[in-house]
């Protein structure tokens, strides 16, 4: 069965440091989301792709977040630099198309900046 | 008021009864989605509900789109389905975006 890809599952960090995280979609799936989950809050929506161009950031850092999705299929979210409340789960997600297509979530990565 | 509301927030019950979470929603919708989030890990996306009814295995998944309510069952409870369960749709006017439910946390004590 396809499943979205995420890498690293965990990562430890220095504040102030550069940290970059990486998601493979499924594939075929034009969608891809990148979303932040603070320990014990829901999902909050960074980034939304549509094949290589960005749908909607406007819930991204963007003095310090940066996302990419050169060739419309992989993914890389970087954070440069690190702060002690970016601590959190940052999850994957993709989808067919945008509208009424599921989302399938990839394992996340846990980031914890000391 | 919370655009999509879940009930209970927290559920504690013994192995092997019929487990109810409720959701309802006050915004237009393409989708509803149930999904599941064990402690310290990643989504599961459960359902996808646009009208009617889905079963797979224990779980049951029915939307009302007149009343805009949800309902999750689970069957036959089993300690491994402790985890949080988290109702989201799909809002028309949030270009698709998934708005999200609070969760629900389940406890199945055996």
């Amino acid at each position: 069965e396809a499943e979205v890809a995420q890498s690293p599952r965990y990562k430890i960090t220095e504040k102030s440091q550069a940290v970059a995280f990486w998601c493979d979609p499924i594939s075929g799936h034009a969608t891809l989301y990148w979303y932040r989950q603070i320990l014990g809050q829901g999902p909050e929506l960074l980034v939304q792709f549509q094949d290589e161009s960005v749908v909607d950031d406007s819930q991204l850092p963007k003095d310090r977040f940066s996302a990419e999705r050169l060739k419309g299929v992989d993914s890389t979210l970087k954070i440069q630099p690190a702060e002690l409340g970016d601590s959190a789960m940052y999850l994957c997600a993709s989808s067919r198309g945008r509208a009424r297509n599921e989302q399938y979530f990839g394992p996340g990565t846990r980031l914890t900046v000391t | 008021k919370n655009e999509v509301e879940q009930s209970p927030q927290n559920l504690t019950a013994q192995e092997g009864e019929f487990i109810t979470i409720n959701c309802s929603y006050s915004v237009g919708i393409s989708a509803l989605h149930w999904l599941q989030q064990h402690p310290g890990g990643g989504i599961v996306s459960l359902f996808m509900l646009s009208s009617g009814k889905k079963k797979h295995g224990r779980l049951i998944a029915t939307i009302n789109i007149q009343e805009k309510h949800s309902s999750l069952h689970i069957t036959a409870s089993h300690p491994r389905d402790s985890a949080v369960y988290i109702c989201a749709v799909s809002a028309t006017d949030s270009n698709y975006q998934l708005i999200w439910g609070a969760g629900t946390k389940l406890i199945i004590k055996p």
